[in-house]
């Protein structure tokens, strides 16, 4: 089964500060890789997604991922971050594998507070 | 730029009542899912629907949950008995059609259900 974990539940910044939230999962096959983000009051939105290619995906906002395999990982970075980041932020995988309509497995989630 | 929409923003209900939840998808979008999220926790895969069927649905998803495309617009899920541990923020999510899982799920702003 798959499974995701984000090992930071909250972190605390000053706006320009770099930003990076840790994401690793657990899965045999090969994954496709999202981050999305929640602001609050508002619905998810996707970020930036992870299929194939170049391991470094950008996003939106300024975001960008990078996908180690070897690691399991797809960390999120943002060089300076803005007051506007704060929200909480969840790494999700599916599986190449399914032909269709795969399921999203979501991390525990990071709630990013940016102070001004 | 479309967006999914749910009713209703909240509701609170007896334990022992049936519920009813209602998400409309992006217009031309064909599969549909429902996911949870209870306080605290993870977001979790419920169930997914395609062509006017289950596609796939988690052991979460027993028979006291159905699912609904009533209309050409509506995606609705019953709780048919609610019991205190199905409180939980509801969110419905959709894709224009499947594509290996690259396929970027919209999400709707959620209902957060209370169950006493």
């Amino acid at each position: 089964a798959q499974s995701v974990s984000q090992h930071n539940h909250h972190v605390i910044l000053s706006e320009a500060a770099s930003l990076e939230l840790g994401c690793n999962y657990s899965y045999g096959g090969t994954v496709n890789l999202f981050w999305y983000v929640q602001y609050p009051g508002q619905h998810l939105q996707l970020l930036l997604k992870y299929f194939s290619g170049d391991p470094l995906v950008k996003g939106i906002k300024g975001f960008e991922a990078e996908f180690i395999k070897s690691k399991f990982s797809f960390n999120l970075r943002k060089p300076s971050v803005q007051w506007s980041d704060t929200a909480e932020y969840f790494c999700a995988v599916n599986s190449q594998i399914k032909a269709a309509g795969n399921k999203l497995t979501f991390g525990g989630g990071t709630r990013v507070l940016v102070k001004p | 730029e479309p967006e999914v929409t749910q009713t209703p923003s909240h509701q609170v209900t007896q334990m022992g009542q049936e519920v009813i939840l209602r998400c409309v998808p992006i217009s031309n979008h064909l599969y549909f899912y429902w996911y949870r999220q209870i306080l605290g926790q993870k977001v979790e895969f419920l169930v997914s629907f395609y062509n006017n069927e289950i596609s796939e649905k988690s052991e979460i998803f027993d028979d006291q949950f159905s699912v609904e495309r009533p209309d050409g617009s509506n995606f609705t899920l019953k709780i048919r008995s609610t019991k205190l541990e199905d409180s939980a923020m509801y969110f419905c999510a959709s894709i224009n059609r499947p594509s290996g899982g690259r396929e970027t799920q919209y999400f709707g702003p959620g209902t957060r259900l209370l169950v006493l």
